[in-house]
């Protein structure tokens, strides 16, 4: 296993299109977290999955944003109607962490890029 | 709300010790994390913090008080390959989802 691989790496779209990302995840890990970064900022959570159950969801995400992770393997996340607001590099994040256990690191995919024009 | 502040640039010269401050506000928390991000990379995971105290990786070491909502990153021996933002993080629930400061840049100079 190479770590965590995203799909496509770059994307450019018109406004008002739909785009569709792909995440797979390290094989064992049993978390998977989406990500959002603009320039010089730090990431922010979008949402998370523990297996195939998408356990949280961020406020800061409209109704327009939509992730699956069937069968608690790879995971996707749709825009759609994408807004000139929604450019960023959308990064996933997977994790094989149970309760109690220390082990948090988390384990970063090179991201897709997102350009709406 | 959430907060959490670091410096925005930081620069050194080769050979050096640096520290990075993060202070953090937030509702809950389970730990402290500090990743490291290169310019078109992925933020790569440095070192994590859930007790007060220090901890040592190699070059980096990362402290926490929790009393003080305050830790941070040392690098020492720092080498050019170093330049990179450097962001902490704080799992506030659960979840272990990370919230992110906006990271500091440094500079490692000749």
């Amino acid at each position: 296993d190479t770590g965590v691989s995203q799909n496509p790496r770059h994307k450019i779209t018109k406004r008002g299109q739909n785009v569709t990302f792909r995440c797979d995840p390290i094989s064992e890990h049993n978390r998977l977290y989406w990500y959002r970064q603009t320039l010089g900022q730090g990431p922010e959570f979008l949402t998370y999955f523990q297996n195939e159950a998408q356990l949280e969801k961020s406020r800061l995400l409209s109704d327009r944003f939509s992730a699956e992770r069937p069968k608690g393997s790879f995971s996707t996340l749709e825009i759609q109607r994408t807004e000139q607001g929604d450019s960023a590099m959308y990064l996933c994040a997977s994790s094989f962490r149970t309760s109690g256990d220390a082990n948090n690191e988390q384990f970063f995919g090179p991201g897709t890029r997102l350009t709406v024009l | 709300g959430q907060s959490l502040e670091q410096p925005s640039e930081v620069t050194a010269v080769e050979g050096a010790i640096v520290q990075i401050n993060c202070t953090y506000q937030t509702s809950g928390f389970y730990g402290l994390s500090w990743y490291q991000q290169h310019d078109g990379g992925a933020p790569t995971f440095l070192s994590y913090n859930a007790l007060d105290g220090l901890e040592e990786t190699g070059r980096f070491s990362s402290f926490l008080s929790r009393s003080d909502s305050y830790g941070y990153l040392l690098l020492q021996e720092l080498q050019m390959k170093d330049s990179a933002s450097y962001f902490c993080a704080v799992e506030e629930d659960s979840s272990y989802k990370l919230i992110f400061g906006s990271g500091t840049r440094l500079l490692v100079r000749p």
